[in-house]
């Protein structure tokens, strides 16, 4: 069974700072690793989606690696703004289903 | 062009009543998903349809049932409601490629009492 892991659970950073979200998972027969972001009392929203072959992925200000065999994903947020704050969850995709992460609250002190 | 909708945003159930949330999608997805959220649990499948007519069961199917009659909607029902159902549920679209993510509806906040 997958499960997948997020560290930490919370993190508080100040405006500006470069900050390294961790998703570890345990089965690497995957399809993807997506990195989704949710605010507080809203639906999720799709940031990255990395394929199983590919090593990473950047979309403005985020870059998310992914290295399968460790069973690992980091999603990379340089200098972090106040907007940035939001909790941040890992899925990933096996034939059918996404397994999520329980996610990492973010919030950037201006 | 609304993508993924869900009904009612939030409801108040006693213990034993019964309630269908609706979910509905204008994105021609095959799949559809719902999904509970619980502090601490992140969102675990409760149920999940590959195409119009079927369902399937995901991690937490237990006192759920769904049924997707239209390609288009996903209804998940709770026949006799209980505390432990209080919780946050989203509904979800997407398709089975490797390529392909899931569309999440805004989530419909449910307390039973």
């Amino acid at each position: 069974k997958q499960e997948v892991t997020q560290i930490p659970a919370a993190l508080s950073v100040p405006e500006g700072e470069n900050l390294v979200l961790n998703c570890s998972f345990t089965d690497s027969a995957i399809y993807n690793l997506q990195w989704f972001r949710q605010d507080p009392g809203k639906g999720l929203t799709s940031l990255l989606l990395i394929q199983s072959s590919q090593r990473e992925q950047t979309s403005g200000r985020l870059n998310a690696s992914l290295d399968k065999s460790s069973g690992r994903s980091t999603l990379y947020i340089a200098a972090s703004q106040p907007g940035d704050s939001a909790t941040y969850l890992c899925a990933v995709k096996g034939a059918q289903k996404l397994v999520f992460g329980q996610g990492t609250r973010l919030t950037i002190n201006p | 062009n609304a993508g993924v909708t869900q009904t009612p945003k939030f409801r108040v159930l006693k213990t034993g009543q019964s309630m269908t949330l609706l979910c509905a999608q204008d994105m021609n997805h095959e799949y559809m998903y719902w999904y509970r959220q619980d502090p601490g649990m992140g969102l675990r499948l409760i149920h999940y349809s590959v195409g119009e007519g079927t369902t399937a069961k995901g991690e937490v199917p237990d006192g759920y049932n769904v049924s997707r009659l239209k390609k288009q909607n996903f209804l998940l029902g709770l026949e006799s409601a209980a505390p432990s159902q209080t919780s946050v549920y989203f509904c979800a679209g997407g398709a089975s490629g490797r390529l392909d993510t899931q569309y999440f509806g805004p989530g419909t906040r449910l307390t039973v009492l």
